[in-house]
């Protein structure tokens, strides 16, 4: 039962151009949300968060939106650059201290490719 | 500020075998995690904890997989026997604290195959 979906495994993007990843979740209980970044042979390193109390939060080139009425986010890079290139995976979480939502819940990833 | 220590980078054992990883976390980080990411898959959390004890273990294969904390600091994972469907990458990761919501920082991991 995959609570944090990203359904497109891969992107390619041309550099300078926008990327946008896209993540679903199903857990009501979320309420806070982060995107990770992976290169390969390393750990996955944190970029961004937002809220649910927030639509939009913005970090220089990103900027992630939240709709949760469509309990739906995104991630926008722009512009893309070649060093962007790299698995991004979203990660939900709620603030109960009990039950599922509490753990922080990573999505398969997005291979994003930056072509220049 | 130094991160997330993981060891070995990589280990290959034969099925049956034992394994353990090791975690040192970063310095003042109360809460640990232990992640396994399949090939293709995102990482599933095992177990966390606070400080040296368990905050959450429900997705922890116990018959097989055990973790510790002593003193609060490092932390190391253990598998015993190990399965093939064990081969993976065991991520720690570590956290200022867990009841206020702030992102985790994580190791390299180390890759596990069993042959």
């Amino acid at each position: 039962d995959q609570q944090v979906k990203q359904n497109s495994p891969s992107l390619s993007v041309q550099e300078g151009r926008i990327s946008i990843l896209n993540c679903d979740y199903t857990n009501s209980m979320f309420d806070y949300f982060l995107w990770y970044k992976k290169y390969p042979a390393e750990g996955p390193t944190f970029l961004i968060s937002i809220s649910s109390i927030k639509d939009k939060n913005e970090d220089g080139r990103f900027t992630v939106f939240l709709n949760k009425s469509a309990k739906h986010l995104s991630l926008h890079i722009v512009p893309s650059q070649p060093g962007d290139s790299a698995v991004y995976f979203c990660a939900a979480k709620g603030r109960g201290s009990s039950g599922s939502a509490r753990q922080l819940t990573f999505g398969s990833g997005t291979q994003l490719t930056v072509l220049p | 500020e130094a991160g997330v220590a993981q060891s070995p980078r990589y280990k290959i054992i034969e099925k049956r075998q034992s394994v353990a990883f090791w975690c040192n976390p970063i310095s003042g980080h109360a809460t640990l995690y232990w992640y396994q990411q399949i090939l293709g898959q995102g990482p599933k959390l095992l177990i966390q904890f606070q400080n040296n004890g368990v905050v959450d273990d429900s997705q922890l294969p116990k018959d097989r997989f055990s973790a510790e904390r002593l003193k609060g600091v490092d932390s190391t994972l253990k598998i015993q026997p190990a399965k093939l469907e064990d081969s993976a990458v065991y991520l720690c990761a570590s956290s200022i604290l867990t009841g206020i919501v702030a992102e985790a920082f994580f190791g390299q991991g180390t890759r596990l195959t069993v042959v």
